[in-house]
């Protein structure tokens, strides 16, 4: 069975650290991996995609990595802002799951100011 | 450029009762693939439809079904609601098919059903 888990499960950091967020999967089967940030009670952002040819993805202060032979990958965000104070999940198609995105359980970041 | 659109926001409805929610995908998209949220199971894919079709589906009952128009848009049903269909239901909508394209999500229908 095909997973996506998450670690940590919550993180609390002080304003200005930069920090690491992971994602492992358990098939390197993939078309891609997907970054979403959730505000409460709202809908998926879409932060990053990564092609399963692609070794990382940068955008503004994020940057993701995807190891496919080891089934990780790490989302870097630099210079944390209270802002960035969210729910991030990752989202892996495998091929043989017909493309639907399987989530992990996602780690939810506080921001301190 | 309009982003994934779902209505209603907010939905009550009473056990045994059927709902209907919508999705209108970001224009040129033909996939719109449905998944629900709860606090213990995390975000479950429901379904997908592209181009009028049932392309895949995930493993709930059948009291949940969905169309596609020629429009893209996508609509979902749960008939005979039970207490624990209540969720956050969340549109995505891609390119093409789900996986090979970013998908992008609305804001979801949160349905509380008492």
């Amino acid at each position: 069975k095909q997973e996506v888990t998450q670690i940590p499960a919550a993180l609390s950091v002080p304003e200005g650290e930069n920090l690491v967020l992971n994602c492992s999967f358990t098939d390197s089967a993939i078309y891609n991996l997907q970054w979403f940030r959730q505000d409460p009670g709202k809908g998926l952002t879409s932060l990053l995609l990564i092609q399963s040819s692609q070794r990382e993805q940068t955008s503004g202060r994020l940057n993701a990595s995807l190891d496919k032979s080891s089934g990780r990958s790490t989302l870097y965000i630099a210079a944390s802002q209270p802002g960035d104070s969210a729910t991030y999940l990752c989202a892996v198609p495998f091929y043989n799951q017909g493309g639907k995105l399987i989530f992990g359980q996602g780690t939810e970041l506080s921001v301190k100011p | 450029k309009a982003g994934v659109t779902q209505t209603p926001r907010y939905l009550i409805k009473t056990r045994g009762q059927q709902v209907t929610l919508s999705c209108s995908p970001i224009s040129g998209h033909r996939s719109v693939s449905w998944y629900q949220q709860t606090p213990g199971q995390g975000l479950q894919f429901l379904f997908e439809y592209f181009s009028e079709t049932q392309r895949n589906k995930g493993n709930f009952p059948g009291r949940f079904s969905g169309r596609q128009f020629s429009n893209s848009r996508s609509e979902m049903n749960v008939s005979t609601l039970e207490l624990g269909d209540s969720a956050l239901y969340l549109c995505a909508s891609s390119l093409s098919v789900s996986g090979a394209t970013e998908a992008f999500f609305g804001q979801g229908t949160r349905l509380t059903v008492v």
